[in-house]
């Protein structure tokens, strides 16, 4: 079945770097590709996502990167802030499962 | 606006008790909706789904079982529970565009 690596699994930058998070999945019928975000003590919020006809898409400072080839995503957050600290998950779906990552852990230091 | 509630918040529960979580969608009719494991800070499994009332589909064994009483009601239950099943629940509906909103969550310890 499907499975998704997600890398790093943690990352600690100061406030005002980018960051970069890096899925890879195994399933080439998997064709929407969700991300999402787990603030401490918030609920798992959607954050941006990308089907499989598509390269990039990107919404105010998230731009999401995907190759089909290489069956790889990459998250860049850039200018980041302390409010986007949270651990953050890729997932990839094909039907009704959705597969998801470790998660990585985002520490912005102020 | 729609709204998802999961209870109880938090449970104590002894191996070998019954279980049941539960979860309310108002303001969506005919939700497609999921219940996920999630280990404490881990990633997130897939447990069962249902697209309509009265039909659930189960994604993995776990001596677990999952129920649709009703369109906006979504039911998560064991007779007996084990340690493996500590963790987070979380139930979730699919909006017309995919992304899944997720209620607050249940958390609970097996002891």
């Amino acid at each position: 079945g499907e499975q998704v690596e997600q890398l790093p699994s943690s990352l600690i930058v100061q406030e005002g770097a980018s960051v970069l998070i890096n899925c890879s999945y195994t399933d080439s019928a998997s064709v929407y590709f969700p991300w999402y975000k787990q603030e401490p003590g918030k609920r798992l919020q959607f954050i941006i996502d990308i089907r499989s006809n598509m390269e990039r898409k990107q919404t105010q400072r998230l731009t999401l990167l995907f190759d089909k080839k290489t069956k790889h995503l990459s998250l860049h957050i850039t200018a980041t802030q302390p409010g986007d600290s949270a651990i953050y998950f890729c997932s990839a779906s094909s039907n009704y499962q959705l597969i998801w990552g470790s998660g990585t852990k985002l520490i912005i230091k102020p | 606006a729609q709204t998802i509630h999961q209870w109880p918040v938090a449970e104590i529960k002894a191996v070998g008790s019954p279980l049941s979580l539960g979860c309310t969608i108002k303001g969506k009719s005919s939700p497609n909706l999921y219940w996920y494991w999630q280990a404490t800070g881990g990633t997130l499994q897939q447990l069962f789904y249902s697209i309509t009332v009265g039909q659930v589909e189960s994604v993995v064994q776990l001596n677990l079982s999952a129920s649709r009483p009703k369109d906006d009601q979504f039911i998560l239950s064991t007779e007996k529970l084990l340690l493996s099943h500590s963790g987070f629940y979380l139930c979730a509906w699919t909006g017309d565009t995919g992304q899944l909103y997720f209620g607050e969550g249940s958390k609970l310890t097996v002891l």
